[in-house]
């Protein structure tokens, strides 16, 4: 079946710095990506998200950048601080109602 | 509302039991989604509600598992004879149409001893 970022690796940064997650999609049909963010114990939360007729969206700290030759996708975060630490799924979605999640990327910001 | 909610947050219970799980959207919004997270994985779509329109069940993992909606607000996702694989946290989200943000509950942690 279709995967989207099946792995769950680590990134760890330091404080200031930027960050750039990655995530790798597989269907070529997904028409809408989007970026949660979930810190421990709590539902995810929207942080952006991107049609498949864009290649970059920018958000505020967040850029979001959509490759469809390789099917990937990045979220860049800008100065990054403590409280950006958490797990950041990708997701894609085809239709309203087929949205596929990934593992995840733990982000681990040292001060 | 101030946002999803679900109940309980958290539940215990024996192989074998039924249990229910409860989500109120953000009022006013017409589509809602559940989800299971096992521990260190990515989000199981299971189930999604858009308005009067038929539910699309097709992320259900066995006929164990039902969910309602009823009068387009609160849905009660039923797990039946519960089985240990069933242990997850299991998300909710509502989203206002039939694009754009989900906003996600805090999820209820159903352990099965």
């Amino acid at each position: 079946g279709e995967s989207v970022g099946l792995h769950l690796p680590t990134l760890s940064v330091q404080e200031g710095d930027n960050s750039i997650i990655n995530c790798a999609y597989s269907n070529s049909a997904s028409d809408y990506f989007i970026w949660y963010k979930q810190e421990s114990g709590k539902g995810p939360q929207f942080i952006i998200d991107i049609r498949s007729n864009m290649d970059k969206r920018q958000g505020q700290r967040v850029t979001v950048l959509l490759n469809k030759t390789v099917k990937h996708l990045s979220l860049q975060i800008a100065a990054t601080q403590p409280g950006d630490s958490a797990v950041y799924f990708c997701a894609e979605a085809r239709g309203n109602n087929d949205m596929r999640f990934g593992a995840g990327t733990r982000l681990t910001v040292k001060p | 509302g101030a946002g999803v909610s679900q109940s309980p947050s958290n539940k215990v219970t024996e192989k074998g039991k039924d249990v229910e799980l409860r989500c109120d959207p953000i009022s006013g919004h017409t589509a809602l989604y559940w989800y299971r997270q096992s521990l260190g994985q990515g989000l199981e779509f299971l189930i999604y509600f858009q308005g009067n329109s038929a539910p699309d069940k097709s992320g259900l993992p066995s006929d164990r598992f039902s969910a309602e909606r009823t009068g387009g607000s609160v849905s009660t996702l039923t797990i039946q004879r519960t089985q240990q694989e069933d242990s997850a946290v299991y998300l909710c989200a509502s989203r206002q149409g039939a694009d754009g943000e989900q906003f996600f509950g805090p999820g209820t942690r159903l352990t099965v001893l």
